[in-house]
């Protein structure tokens, strides 16, 4: 049971480069989320999904696609990358029901020059 | 909507003091309440959580955390710390009518003194 794990862990992009992270879990959770942390800033939601097929917008979310094509994928898409998207991105998931923990996978590092 | 406060960006503290992380949110609905910890290079793990029921409770590594309505707060405290508890602590809150998503604090790093 790997839970929540998230490729690539560290990526480089040139300004305007285009980039995909891929979170994936194997505990059959309806739920799933991306979330950046930024210093002095916490971990803002960007997107998030209730279901297989199904998105919706969190509080940053320009500048950013998603897509839930499969129940244990979700996918983060950056179509033009700028600077100001240097960050960590940690994907979550968890049951539908709200007793259900949170996990989090490790974290991708992304640096946009 | 929601929102989460932790009122102290750093907390320095000494080896086998008690500590306090302090933590009030804001929300016009009924909400759970969680607390998760970083370490350092890592994502996030849950603490504790309140649902419902008693007003304080206890999680892992020898923390808790008491719900206080009337002040809207969840302040989260171990009465002696450890060096490996040198971590970012995140509050969050989530309404129960609508628990789809969480809201997480700005977090409070906490630096264990020798």
């Amino acid at each position: 049971n790997a839970g929540v794990t998230q490729t690539p862990k560290f990526r480089v992009l040139k300004t305007g480069q285009s980039m995909t992270l891929l979170c994936a879990q194997d505990m059959n959770h309806e739920y799933m989320y991306w979330y950046r942390q930024d210093p002095g800033m916490g971990l803002r939601l960007i997107h998030y999904s209730v279901g297989e097929g199904t998105t919706a917008k969190g509080e940053v979310p320009d500048g950013y696609n998603v897509s839930r094509l499969k129940k244990q994928n979700f996918l983060l898409g950056l179509e033009s990358a700028a600077p100001s998207q240097t960050s960590v991105y940690f994907c979550a998931s968890r049951h539908v029901s709200y007793q259900e923990t949170q996990y989090f996978g490790p974290g991708t590092r992304l640096l946009v020059l | 909507a929601q929102s989460v406060t932790q009122l102290d960006s750093q907390v320095p503290v000494f080896e086998e003091a008690p500590v306090e992380l302090r933590c009030n949110y804001s929300s016009s609905v009924s909400v759970y309440l969680f607390w998760y910890v970083q370490y350092p290079n890592q994502g996030l793990q849950l603490l504790l959580k309140y649902l419902s029921g008693s007003t304080l409770v206890k999680g892992i590594n020898g923390f808790e955390a008491e719900f206080n309505k009337s002040q809207t707060s969840f302040h989260l405290r171990k009465p002696s710390v450890h060096i490996s508890d040198t971590a970012e602590y995140f509050c969050a809150v989530s309404a129960r009518n609508r628990d789809d998503k969480i809201i997480f604090g700005k977090g409070t790093r906490l630096h264990i003194l020798p």
